[in-house]
């Protein structure tokens, strides 16, 4: 099965300052058909996880601008280019077909 | 607006079985299969697995083969989980997620406890 390791596993982040997260997977994760299924959520105090990105770079609806994502193969990262006291919750990265395997998460805090 | 609106959270006893349900709104419910996940405290996501709302075709997720059911019911826009034999870590809050990943339910509590 892949394997997702997310680094780091937490970061305090001045307001008005960048932060980057980054997922390894085990393997490779270009499908066959030429897309990238990984996907990017935060999940904010006891709520589901929010989608950010999806298929590695493609912002998802009403997501700020702020939010970025990049990669190909086995490693990909999540940037947020000003992090706002809003983006405080857990990230993770997620890779789909077959099922759905998740990084263990990494905590955005505020300084 | 789509929405995923899970039922209530339950406690069960070891060795029972738990039937959540997940009700659909805003969107056409045999257009996007369904997926189950689970978060056990302090773990990461575990995807248990996936139900086709058109043809009702399963895959799960091996951890959970023999244990759990998915099922649907196309007149009523729900989509259910059942697990069995439960065992103490199976407490965890339970998502349904629309396939493609967007929308998530609220999530239900399962608590395992004699």
């Amino acid at each position: 099965d892949t394997v997702m390791t997310q680094t780091p596993l937490s970061v305090s982040v001045t307001p008005g300052q960048p932060a980057s997260i980054s997922c390894k997977s085990s393997e490779s994760l270009l499908h066959s058909d030429g897309k990238t299924y990984v996907y990017w959520y935060v999940q904010k105090g006891g709520q589901p996880p929010q989608l950010l990105i999806y298929e590695a770079t493609k912002r998802f609806s009403g997501v700020p601008y702020r939010f970025s994502g990049s990669g190909s193969g086995t490693d990909f990262t999540l940037q947020i280019s000003r992090v706002e006291a809003e983006d405080v919750g857990v990230y993770y990265c997620m890779h789909s077909l077959p099922g759905w395997t998740f990084g263990q998460g990494t905590k955005v805090e505020i300084k | 607006q789509i929405q995923l609106v899970q039922s209530g959270a339950e406690v069960k006893k070891p060795g029972a079985s738990v039937k959540v349900s997940c009700k659909a709104s805003g969107y056409m419910f045999t257009s996007s299969g369904m997926n189950w996940l689970r978060q056990a405290p302090g773990q990461r996501f575990e995807w248990m697995g996936f139900i086709s709302t058109s043809d009702d075709g399963r895959n799960y997720a091996q951890n959970f083969q023999g244990r759990v059911t998915m099922t649907t019911d196309t007149s009523s826009a729900t989509a259910y989980l059942e697990l069995r034999s439960l065992r103490s870590d199976d407490t965890a809050v339970y998502y349904c997620a629309k396939e493609g990943g967007s929308d998530w339910g609220q999530g239900t509590l399962v608590t395992v406890s004699a």
